[in-house]
């Protein structure tokens, strides 16, 4: 079954400093990869998947398959970066076996 | 565009009751998903309608029941309620072609006491 693991619950880093959130996966297939963020008072909306291959927000994701892994990336957080990341895994492309990891909070400190 | 709208917002109910949630898609999407936000467990994926069919569903219980209707809104029943259903239900809406792009409601609260 496939699974999707985001190793920390809260990352803190200070206005203008390189984040990294990490995701890692478990799945035989191809996966699709996506990015969900959660703003406060907000709905959970997508970010990005990995097949479009483009930048939200300054946001990057790469498809590691040799690692297994989705980590978002951006090189200069500000302050409203600051939310939940669900990353999230399609084993298909027909709605099923979507599954969610628990979560990271980022906190963007002034 | 109206995004997905679910109701109520808040739901109180005693254990062993039943919970109705209900769930309206973006117009023009045909797929609705739910899914369980329990605090510190992330979101965990309940069920998947289509067209009016229950497609897919995750490892919950069969007490955690719904349908679709034709406009295709949608309603999650949950009998027997038990403490630990308390949660945040989200439900989220795609169209068919996209269905890894979901628009998700606000999310209504269920307590259990």
């Amino acid at each position: 079954a496939q699974r999707v693991t985001q190793p920390e619950k809260l990352l803190s880093v200070f206005k203008g400093a390189p984040v990294e959130l990490k995701c890692n996966y478990s799945y035989s297939g191809s996966p699709e990869l996506f990015w969900y963020v959660q703003y406060s008072r907000q709905r959970l909306q997508l970010l990005l998947r990995h097949i479009s291959r483009e930048s939200i927000k300054g946001f990057t994701a790469d498809l590691n398959k040799g690692e297994t892994s989705f980590h978002l990336k951006k090189p200069f957080a500000q302050e409203e970066d600051s939310a939940m990341y669900y990353c999230a895994l399609s084993a298909d492309n027909y709605g099923q076996n979507f599954v969610f990891g628990p979560g990271t909070r980022l906190s963007v400190l002034p | 565009e109206a995004g997905v709208t679910q109701s109520p917002t808040h739901l109180i109910k005693t254990r062993g009751q039943q919970a109705t949630l209900r769930c309206s898609p973006i117009s023009g999407h045909t797929s609705v998903y739910w899914y369980q936000q329990a605090l510190g467990l992330g979101l965990q994926f309940l069920l998947w309608y289509d067209e009016g069919e229950e497609r897919n569903r995750g490892n919950f219980p069969p007490r955690f029941s719904g349908r679709q209707f034709p406009n295709y809104s949608s309603e999650l029943n949950v009998n027997a309620l038990e403490l630990e259903d308390s949660a945040l239900y989200l439900c989220a809406s795609s169209s068919t072609g996209k269905l890894y792009e979901q628009y998700f409601g606000p999310g209504t609260r269920l307590t259990v006491t």
